[in-house]
Order: C-alpha cells, then structure tokens, then sequence
C-alpha cells in the first residue's frame, strides 16, 4: 500500500479484556517496529522485526505483550488482559533500512491505535 | 532515564522566519539521527535524517545540524510556513541498534 495502516484506529477495552492491534506495513519494507506512545511523551519502543524475524523485543513491558509477523508482512499487537496503564497510541513503522546497513533510509509511521483501558 | 531530550515543549514564530528546534542526547554510542513532524490524529512523518559523518544535512527548507561533542542537534526551518505547525520530535539510535530513542517534542506553532 502507500502507507502504514493500522487497525483498529480507536479501541476501547475492559480492565482484563485481551486486544488485538493490527498493523499492515509499506509493501516490500524488510523493518517493522512496534511503539507505545503516552500522553505527553514520545513513541518508546516495543519490538522489532526484520522480515518474520523478532529480532529485539526488549521493549515490551511485560509478558503479556506479544507480537508476531508470521509471513513477514501484516504483524499483530497483542496485549493480554489489560490493565489501565496500558492505555496509550501504539505505533507501527516499517522501513526498508536493515538494521546494521549503511543507508540512509527514513521509517514511516502508521496513523496508530488509541487503546483506552476503562 | 530520557537519553534524548527536547527541553522547550513549545515555540511560537512569525511566518517567513527562522524556527529551530533543538534536542540534547546523553548516549555517546548514538550516531544516527532523525526528526519527525507530527499532527494531531496522525502518525510521525519523516523529516529528516543525519549520521555521525556529517554535521549537517539540508533538504529544502529543512536542516539539520550536528554537533557530536556537545551531543546536541537542532532542526532549522526557513522559511517557517503556517503549515509548519506541529509537533516535532527528535529520534536517535546506534547505526547498528534496532529502537530509536524519541524525545518528548517540541510543539511549533507558525503564526501567519
């Protein structure tokens, strides 16, 4: 596609309630990075893959944040019963820069999910 | 612990003007930068990028200055336009490393 897109734009969970977040990157883009993004803050990352790879996943706060890109293309969020602090936009961006390599590619951010954990 | 830091959480300037934006990182293993313009309801979009072999990079009226002693670079604007406005944040990483480290953003605001 022309650009990231991310599914659901807007979610609204119950405490304790799994979700799934959805992110489709640029078609080709080797790199996909997962981010949360608090209110005030800026993006703090998740998880990184290269193709379907989960190379990094240092980010994720706690086990009940999994994520996966099976076929090395769309990848999925997923956040086991959640809990308030969860609440936050989450960011996918993919690129075509490896990690590692010398190029000088920029990354391209999807628009985000707002999760809401009520 | 921030590792890139944005401390002026707004700025105002006239159209036509200079606007520059500064970021301070503490990682000396940091040497690829970037800066991301954000709008409200949107995801960042990709500004510009500098690695540690250059202390500067232009792209039509962006530029972006390093200085790697004083671990600080800045985002000059010129001449600001009234869709400039937005939040811009600064990113840095190792050239090898896998997550970029995002200040907390400068929100600039061009006044016609």
């Amino acid at each position: 596609g022309a650009g990231v897109s991310q599914s659901p734009r807007y979610k609204v969970a119950k405490r304790g309630q799994d979700v799934a977040l959805r992110c489709d990157p640029i078609s080709g883009h080797v790199s996909l990075f997962w981010y949360q993004q608090a209110l005030g803050q800026g993006p703090e990352f998740l998880t990184y893959f290269q193709n379907e790879a989960q190379l990094d996943k240092s980010g994720l706060p706690s086990d009940r944040f999994f994520a996966e890109r099976p076929e090395g293309s769309v990848s999925t969020l997923k956040i086991q019963r959640t809990q308030q602090e969860d609440s936050a936009v989450y960011l996918c961006a993919s690129s075509l820069r490896v990690q590692g390599a010398a190029s000088d590619y920029g990354y391209t951010f999807g628009s985000g999910t707002r999760l809401t954990v009520v | 612990d921030q590792q890139v830091k944005q401390n002026s959480p707004s700025l105002s300037v006239q159209e036509g003007r200079i606007s520059i934006l500064n970021c301070d990182y503490t990682n000396s293993m940091f040497d690829y930068f970037l800066w991301y313009k954000k709008y409200p309801a949107e995801g960042p979009t990709f500004l510009i990028s500098i690695s540690s072999i250059k202390d500067k990079n232009e792209d039509g009226r962006f530029t972006v200055f390093l200085n790697k002693s004083a671990k600080h670079l800045s985002l000059h604007i010129v001449p600001s336009q009234p869709g400039d406005s937005a939040v811009y944040f600064c990113a840095a990483s190792e050239w090898t490393g896998n997550q970029f480290y995002f200040g907390t953003g400068t929100s600039l605001t061009v006044i016609p």
